[in-house]
């Protein structure tokens, strides 16, 4: 089993449109978690924390389901913008363990 | 400020020949991580160092890879003989701890993207 799994995609949405994302973890001793956004050809870039309580910034909701093993990102009002890979990640005892990223399309 | 610096952006060399990637991470960052990207595999950490010393190498492939980071500014991979397998993008990226709650996030180069033929 694969330490972060994710759904790969795509997601095709059309603009303003709510999507969730969710990302299932292995290593029940994780200690951090967080969301990394990849644009086509570029490199990954952070795009939020995720903490136990849930955290908003903006348009994006990241939660964390310890119990269950899983985190999850809501992006709403979709801009074309949003179109890019995003990367689940995962802090187990010293290193980031990056998912494969789902692909989400969004369409005017 | 400038970011993580990788050279060369592109390389396209012939199986069995060296390759060199190089990075320079960002000033005060005293942890370098070497990931690779594919399709398949995602982005897979092959080796990182904190404050000069390899920590973790067990994500190096085998002893055809091997990475030094010489000074503060400075890293290097190589990879000995290549072989077509081994096409792939190659990040670098570094950070003020190792990137985790409290530490700074992991900011990445601009990658290179090898190809063996």
């Amino acid at each position: 089993r694969k330490e972060v799994e994710q759904d790969p995609g795509p997601f095709n949405v059309p603009e303003g449109a709510t999507v969730a994302f969710n990302c299932t973890y292995s290593n029940s001793a994780s200690q951090s978690f967080f969301w990394y956004r990849q644009d086509c050809r570029k490199e990954p870039k952070l795009l939020m924390s995720v903490y136990s309580s849930g955290n908003e910034d903006g348009r994006f909701t990241a939660q964390l389901n310890r119990a269950s093993q899983y985190i999850s990102l809501l992006i709403r009002d979709s801009k074309l913008s949003d179109s890019a890979t995003y990367l689940c990640v995962v802090k187990g005892f010293q290193k980031l363990v990056f998912g494969t990223g789902t692909r989400l399309l969004v369409s005017p | 400020d400038a970011g993580v610096i990788q050279s060369p952006r592109h390389e396209v060399t012939e199986m069995g020949q060296e390759v060199t990637l190089r990075c320079k991470p960002i000033s005060g960052h005293n942890s370098l991580f070497w990931y690779r990207q594919t399709m398949m595999r995602g982005l897979e950490l092959l080796i990182y160092f904190n404050n000069n010393v390899p920590i973790d190498d067990s994500g190096m492939p085998e002893d055809r890879f091997s990475a030094k980071m010489p000074n503060a500014s400075f890293s290097t991979l190589k990879i000995q003989p290549s072989e077509p397998r081994d096409s792939a993008v190659y990040f670098c990226a570094s950070s003020h701890g190792l990137g985790g709650l409290g530490d700074s996030p992991l900011h990445f180069g601009n990658g290179t993207r090898l190809t063996v033929t």
